[in-house]
């Protein structure tokens, strides 16, 4: 079956470094992958997609990576701020089918001042 | 652009009682698709209406309902309430339904908590 996985243990790390949370997935050949924020008690917030024959996307300080031969996406925050603090989800997906979007469990980040 | 937004915030409710949620789209998105998120499962695909009609429905008992309005506002319907249905609720709107070959983001609310007692 389908398996998604993130970092179940939170991620310490000091501000000012960079954070990289892993997206590792199985039985999936997703045409593109996205990440998503989620701040405690609020819906996720899209950040950033990136498809299959992408291997790296930037938006301000964060860089996703997508390698479809390790079947795995590597998400990183540069000069991390404590207001980066919160859970990313991903989420893969093949691009069409039947199937909703799914995400993984999700990664929380907290950044120590 | 206003959000998306959810209707009741909190919830709370008997086990064998009824509920029924509300979302409101982004102005513009005909897709809606719901979510329950729960610490143990993680985010968990329910349902997604694109213009009123059901695309996909994820592993969920018929005890849980959707439906979709013609102004693409969605409601999500849970019968037989148990204590396990406990959870966020979640609602997101897109452009496009997820079978499309062009894939937008999903807008989420910030979801209804209901619980189950």
């Amino acid at each position: 079956s389908q398996k998604i996985e993130q970092n179940s243990e939170a991620l310490n790390i000091q501000e000012g470094k960079t954070a990289t949370l892993t997206c590792n997935y199985t039985n999936y050949s997703p045409a593109y992958l996205q990440w998503y924020r989620q701040d405690p008690g609020r819906g996720p917030v899209f950040l950033l997609l990136i498809r299959e024959n992408e291997k790296e996307k930037r938006k301000e300080r964060l860089k996703v990576t997508f390698d479809t031969t390790l079947k795995q996406s590597l998400f990183h925050i540069t000069a991390s701020q404590p207001a980066d603090s919160a859970t990313y989800l991903c989420a893969p997906h093949s691009g069409g089918g039947a199937d909703g979007l799914t995400f993984g469990k999700g990664t929380h980040l907290i950044i120590q001042p | 652009k206003a959000g998306v937004t959810q209707t009741p915030r909190y919830l709370i409710k008997t086990r064998g009682q009824q509920v029924t949620l509300s979302c409101s789209p982004i102005s513009g998105h005909r897709s809606v698709s719901w979510y329950q998120q729960t610490p143990g499962q993680g985010l968990q695909f329910l349902f997604e209406y694109f213009s009123e009609t059901q695309r996909n429905k994820g592993n969920f008992p018929g005890r849980f309902s959707g439906r979709q309005f013609s102004n693409s506002r969605s409601e999500m319907n849970v019968s037989t309430l148990e204590l396990g249905d406990s959870a966020l609720y979640l609602c997101a709107s897109s452009q496009t339904p997820r079978d499309s070959s062009y894939n937008s983001p999903l807008h989420f609310g910030n979801g209804t908590r209901l619980t189950v007692t």
